[in-house]
């Protein structure tokens, strides 16, 4: 989507930390999500954050939110092959649309 | 179902033709939606059903599209006289909750020739 932008690719080692960027225009936006997308199959909601947060903590994965800056990033943990994938960022208008990112695509190197 | 269903998960027609993609999202999920997403980009809003009622169509690229939602669980997108640019994954979600985030199916991927 034109109001979400995100980085086209990143590319990361296994067992380092990834870290994917993102940022949103839509300053009533209530949730921000974090969706994967591997080849050939259809969006998995990983982890989402409520817009009066600025952190959020699941296991290998820590959402930041800078609310002021409309800025949001995913940290994954000790990065395995098997986070070979497209992650998207998208955010919840008032609408109760989710508006996307274009992606970023995320190749782990052995 | 345990999750959100789409068939068929690919459809290859001539340029002109009539498509029907169908959706069977979670039971109980009264929110359905649809997006289109182009090879290389982020899902796009097509359209927004809560029950049996389009709450909101507005992505809807124009009056070839349509989309149906009956009893309001399965849904079906209709697409009139294709054409090579409506290539694409098409894909469904549904929800209970919107702020839970949506669960989406796999996609159906049109492709027309």
């Amino acid at each position: 989507g034109e109001d979400v932008e995100q980085s086209l690719f990143l590319s990361v080692r296994e067992g380092d930390s990834s870290v994917i960027n993102c940022t949103y225009t839509d300053s009533s936006s209530t949730y921000l999500y974090w969706y994967k997308q591997e080849p050939g199959a259809g969006l998995q909601l990983l982890t989402y954050i409520f817009s009066n947060m600025d952190m959020k903590q699941d296991q290998r994965l820590t959402v930041l939110l800078n609310k002021k800056d409309k800025h949001l990033s995913l940290r994954i943990a000790d990065t395995q092959t098997g986070d070979s994938a497209i992650y998207f960022c998208a955010e919840l208008g008032n609408d109760y649309k989710l508006s996307f990112g274009a992606g970023t695509t995320v190749t782990v190197r052995a | 179902g345990a999750g959100v269903s789409q068939t068929p998960s690919n459809k290859v027609t001539e340029k002109g033709k009539y498509v029907e993609l169908r959706c069977d999202p979670i039971s109980g999920h009264t929110a359905l939606y649809w997006y289109r997403q182009s090879l290389g980009q982020g899902p796009e809003f097509l359209i927004y059903f809560q029950g049996t009622g389009a709450a909101d169509d507005s992505g809807l690229p124009n009056d070839r599209f349509f989309a149906v939602r009956p009893e309001g669980s399965v849904s079906t997108l209709k697409i009139q006289r294709t054409e090579r640019g409506d290539s694409a994954v098409y894909l469904c979600a549904s929800s209970l909750i919107p702020r839970d985030g949506y669960t989406f199916g796999s996609g159906t991927r049109l492709t027309v020739v």
